[in-house]
């Protein structure tokens, strides 16, 4: 089955620092979605990705997918402490399936 | 005004008990979706209704039964809790699929459910 494997699942920064995580599947995907959760808070959609080596911005989010489809990133440039949260990639496969990885717990130490 | 609500925010019970938990959206989405979160905070899905038409079930204790009496209400019963239930419990909801594609979910505020 769809496999959704998270790098790195935890991740300390200083603030200023960039940041990067990749999400990587065993399938190829017909898509990928990413999704940020504060603390204490629920997961908020951020963005998605459908075609292949497709890359999107959201000011100091840069989200990118695969040639292969087969993996996706998330890159944050100067990350700030109000970066600080759990991203997730939700990822669609062949199978049609939502698979959620297990999520990268980002710290920012100001 | 909530997008996707929950009700309650937070359960405390025994084990053994039978609990549910309400979902409702105003967002005239036609997806809506269960899903767990345990303590390391795996993200997992459990069911999701198109339509009030069950299409994703995945494999979860048959006592946990979801329901739809419309399109903008899931709600989940538990029946005997066990304390391997203890998690915080998200409902969301989406537009209809599209060519196949899930769209983008609106997630509620959670219930956090703690079986002693």
């Amino acid at each position: 089955g769809q496999q959704v494997m998270q790098i790195p699942q935890y991740q300390h920064v200083q603030e200023g620092e960039d940041f990067t995580r990749y999400c990587n599947s065993s399938t190829t995907l017909s898509n990928t979605q990413w999704y940020k959760q504060r603390p204490g808070g629920h997961p908020v959609f951020l963005i998605q990705l459908v075609k292949s080596g497709e890359v999107k911005k959201q000011k100091r989010l840069t989200f990118q997918f695969g040639e292969a489809k087969k993996n996706s990133s998330l890159h944050i440039t100067a990350t700030q402490t109000t970066d600080v949260g759990t991203y997730f990639c939700d990822t669609q496969g062949g199978s049609e399936k939502l698979v959620f990885g297990k999520g990268t717990k980002l710290t920012v130490n100001p | 005004d909530t997008a996707v609500s929950q009700t309650p925010k937070y359960l405390v019970t025994q084990m053994g008990n039978d609990k549910s938990i309400k979902c409702e959206q105003n967002l005239g989405h036609d997806t809506m979706y269960w899903y767990k979160q345990d303590s390391k905070k795996f993200l997992k899905i459990m069911f999701s209704y198109n339509n009030k038409e069950l299409i994703i079930n995945e494999t979860v204790p048959n006592r946990f039964s979801p329901k739809s009496p419309d399109k903008a209400h899931l709600n989940l019963h538990i029946n005997s809790l066990e304390l391997g239930d203890s998690a915080v419990y998200f409902c969301a909801s989406s537009r209809g699929l599209a060519g196949g594609r899930y769209n983008e979910q609106f997630f509620g505020p959670g219930t956090r459910l703690t079986v002693l």
